[in-house]
Order: C-alpha cells, then sequence, then structure tokens
C-alpha cells in the first residue's frame, strides 16, 4: 500500500531564516506530487506540484520553492522566512481518481 | 479560484441525514466532482467522486443533478466524528483546487 511521509511534524523558526520541508511517497512510482499550504483559519492554498524529476509548477508566486530530486521525494524551501509563511503545509500524492495527503507540518515563523 | 459555491456552515442533529449542497454552474464535460473533508489539523480525506452518475460509497452518497450544475453530498447517519470541514471539487485538470468549504457540525 501506498504511505506518504512528511517531516517535521511541527516547526518554529524565526523571522528570516531558511527551510526546508521533506515530503516522501512509499508504495508507487512516477506519482504527481502536491505542496498546499493552510493558513490559520483558512483553506488550502496549492503551492506547486510535479509531474516528475525536476518539472515543478508553480501556482503562487512567493518565496518559496520546490525541487523534486528523486521520483517520490519532494521538497518545499525558502531562503528567508516571513511571518506570513506561518501554517499547515500538506503534501500530497494522485493516483488516477484520489489524492492522498501526507500527515502535514506545522509551521510557526516567530 | 474555486468553481464552487457552498454553505458557509450547516448544522445536523447524530442519526440523522446530512445533506451537503454544492453549486458549480461553470462546470465542463470533462470535468469530475470530488468531495474531500478535513477534520481540524488533518490533511482532507477523500470522500467520493463523480461524474454523471449517482454515486454510493462506505463514506456517503454523490447526487449530481442531470444538468451537472449542482450536487448534493449525504452522509446517510451523521456521527459526531463526521464534524469536519468538507470541500466540493471540481476537478478537470492536475490538481486540486481547494476553496472554503461547508463547516458541518454534528451535534448528540
Amino acid at each position: 500500500s501506498q504511505t506518504i511521509h512528511q517531516w517535521p511534524a511541527t516547526l518554529v523558526q524565526p523571522v528570516g531564516s531558511p527551510l526546508s520541508l521533506e515530503c516522501t511517497v512509499e508504495g508507487t512510482s512516477n506519482p504527481n506530487l502536491y505542496w498546499y499550504r493552510q493558513a490559520a483559519g483558512r483553506g488550502l492554498q496549492l503551492l506547486f506540484y510535479s509531474v516528475g524529476i525536476g518539472q515543478i509548477s508553480s501556482e503562487v508566486p512567493q518565496n518559496l520553492s520546490a525541487s523534486r530530486p528523486q521520483d517520490r521525494q519532494f521538497i518545499l524551501s525558502s531562503k528567508k522566512l516571513l511571518l506570513s509563511d506561518s501554517g499547515f503545509y500538506l503534501c500530497a500524492w494522485r493516483d488516477y481518481n484520489e489524492q492522498f495527503f501526507g500527515p502535514g507540518t506545522r509551521l510557526t515563523v516567530l | 479560484d474555486a468553481k464552487t459555491t457552498q454553505p458557509t456552515s450547516m448544522d445536523c442533529a447524530e442519526g440523522r441525514a446530512a445533506n451537503l449542497p454544492c453549486n458549480h454552474s461553470t462546470i465542463s464535460g470533462n470535468e469530475y466532482v470530488y468531495w474531500y473533508r478535513q477534520i481540524h489539523s488533518q490533511g482532507p480525506q477523500y470522500i467520493i467522486h463523480g461524474l454523471k452518475n449517482n454515486e454510493t460509497n462506505e463514506m456517503a452518497s454523490l447526487i449530481i443533478t442531470e444538468d451537472r450544475k449542482s450536487s448534493t453530498l449525504i452522509l446517510p447517519h451523521a456521527t459526531l466524528r463526521d464534524t469536519a470541514v468538507y470541500y466540493c471539487i471540481v476537478q478537470g485538470g492536475t490538481a486540486l483546487i481547494f476553496g472554503k468549504g461547508t463547516t458541518l457540525s454534528v451535534s448528540s
């Protein structure tokens, strides 16, 4: 069966610090991968998606970036965090009909 | 932007059916209607999806109007654990675009 992992589960970072969130998927190959963010009290915002290694589509311009160095690995990064980057970050993968979400990383920027 | 319109919130008594409406008047012929729900502090969970025909699974039923401009998600016997935000999504491309959803509160 397929499994999606995200780490860390929670993170507290100062403004201006770098960020690296990792997502890995097991049990499938060549999945479509997604990064979403949910700010407090808000809906889910699609940030990036990837249909293959090295292929990244950005949905919202901001100070975040994504990379897909391996087939089942998706990384969300920032060089300098802003207060507004606080939120719940969810990685997801998609099979033919369903999109499966990971457990999420709760990021607090102080 | 999301292509759907849902009520902000709904209440339902435990054991009764919860009927969650969704309007998607601009839906294209090849776009599916998906329903997900999100329980507090968790990732969204897939419920059901459909194209034209009504669908039923172990969690819910999906009723799509003949003109496909609206649909209703039915939870036949709501429980307290069904309290969540329910998202109706029209999807024809690569990614799901979430709107604000309906907050369903089930009470005893």
